[in-house]
């Protein structure tokens, strides 16, 4: 079965840093792009950060240029976000997505989300 | 930034009858790589159309997804009692990917 799994979630406080990690499974991870999408409350979708493939390419929202990093081990079948500098509006649900081909397209695996709270 | 504008905000329907959704990109999105996704409470969303036009893995033929350049069209043919969710539209033809803002169709 093709799966998504995000952890790392929790709260922290503004100012502060967060990993969120996603394991893949049922499917070959290293051939393809995979992003990083959020949610805040009651709130629509919102794209953060995608990364290729071979993990050399990587795009980021305005938003989060220069405070997040996305990254990924292929040995380990699993995607990262690092987050420094959080801020309330950060706080949201983060999915993790796979994209249909190694250097982009839609987004057709999701995981379930991990929960992100920024406050003190 | 290509901004993705959805309308209406909201679709208020009965089961059986057809469900029109627009999705209108501030500029051209390149190759019509545009997709169309649904949203259910407490659920990630699920791919529904891609390439503007082409039906996802799965799902029902009484979805279909119309349009080209900036103007594009999530049709529901007869709504069934499963399909009362948000719906957001997505371009992926450009490097910073964006959302629409969803259409909620409710009963």
């Amino acid at each position: 079965e093709v799966q998504l799994l995000e952890s790392g979630g929790g709260l922290v406080q503004p100012g502060g840093s967060l990993r969120l990690s996603c394991a893949a499974s049922g499917f070959t991870f290293g051939i393809y792009s995979m992003s990083w999408v959020r949610q805040a409350p009651g709130k629509g979708l919102d794209w953060v950060s995608a990364l290729s493939g071979s993990g050399t390419t990587t795009y980021y929202a305005d938003s989060v240029k220069g405070r997040f990093t996305i990254s990924r081990d292929n040995s380990k079948d699993t995607l990262y976000l690092e987050m420094s500098s959080l801020r309330a509006e950060d706080t949201a649900v983060y999915y993790c997505a796979k994209q249909h081909s190694w250097n982009g397209g839609p987004f057709d695996i999701w995981g379930q989300g991990a929960m992100v709270t920024v406050s003190s | 930034e290509i901004v993705l504008t959805q309308s209406p905000g909201t679709l208020s329907l009965s089961p059986g009858e057809r469900a029109t959704l627009s999705c209108r990109a501030s500029q051209i999105v390149s190759s019509n790589y545009l997709a169309w996704y649904q949203q259910k409470p407490g659920q990630a969303p699920r791919l529904l159309i891609f390439g503007a036009s082409s039906r996802a893995t799965g799902i029902p033929d009484r979805f279909s997804g119309s349009g080209s350049a900036t103007d594009f069209t999530l049709t529901i043919s007869r709504l069934e009692p499963e399909d009362f969710a948000v719906y957001y539209c997505q371009q992926y033809g450009s490097a910073l990917l964006t959302f629409g803002g969803g259409t909620k169709v409710e009963i």
